[in-house]
């Protein structure tokens, strides 16, 4: 069965310090990955997604995330973090299956410490 | 685009009431889908739409909830009756797939924070 693993529940970090935030999904197929981010009170805004191509890809607000295929994983970062990137960080993967829905996992949340 | 919108922003009703949430998914697209997020669950996925049709509700928890798409821009997701433990947030999304192939990237909307007393 399809799943998506973010084994790190909450991350502390001080400004200015390197982040990563861990991502591993479970599935044979080709995976459609993405990272979003949600702010306190707010919806899920997309920071980046991979579908082919440079298993590097660059999103908003400073971030990028690596597809490693062996490693199935999908590990985001940001070599610079800011206080305002306090917040919690979903990983989602879609699978060609056919249908259209996205497996999310259980979140990072990430405190910024000054 | 305005993005995807919900009403209301925050909901609170006592236990048994019938609650209504509404969503208006994002011109053009044709996937919508509903999600409930709480402290101990996380993100769930409730059920989801294409083209207006229901395609998994398997997430749904139980009878009391049921959601329609009568047209492209309008949907509902009904608690009948309500429960305490039905409290949490519940957002929309929407997307537009490009590929049968492919799975696209879902818009949220800002969800209702739903209380129920």
């Amino acid at each position: 069965a399809q799943s998506v693993t973010q084994p790190d529940i909450h991350i502390t970090v001080s400004e200015g310090a390197s982040l990563e935030l861990r991502c591993n999904y479970s599935y044979g197929a080709t995976p459609y990955l993405f990272w979003y981010v949600q702010s306190p009170g707010q919806g899920l805004q997309l920071l980046l997604k991979y579908f082919s191509g440079d298993t590097l890809v660059q999103g908003i607000k400073g971030f990028e995330a690596e597809f490693k295929r062996s490693q199935s994983s999908f590990n985001l970062r940001k070599p610079s973090v800011h206080w305002s990137d306090a917040a919690e960080y979903f990983c989602a993967v879609g699978f060609q299956t056919g249908a259209n829905n996205l497996f999310f996992g259980t979140g990072t949340r990430l405190t910024v410490i000054p | 685009d305005a993005g995807v919108i919900q009403s209301p922003r925050h909901e609170v009703t006592e236990m048994g009431q019938e609650v209504t949430l509404r969503c208006k998914p994002i011109s053009g697209h044709d996937y919508l889908f509903w999600y409930r997020q709480t402290m101990m669950r996380g993100l769930e996925l409730l059920i989801y739409f294409n083209n207006n049709v229901p395609i998994d509700d398997s997430g749904m928890p139980e009878d009391r909830f049921s959601a329609k798409m009568p047209n492209a821009s309008f949907s509902t997701l009904k608690i009948q009756p309500s429960e305490p433990r039905d409290s949490a947030v519940y957002f929309c999304a929407s997307s537009l797939q490009t590929s049968i192939t492919r799975v696209d990237e879902q818009f949220f909307g800002p969800g209702t924070r739903l209380t129920v007393l």
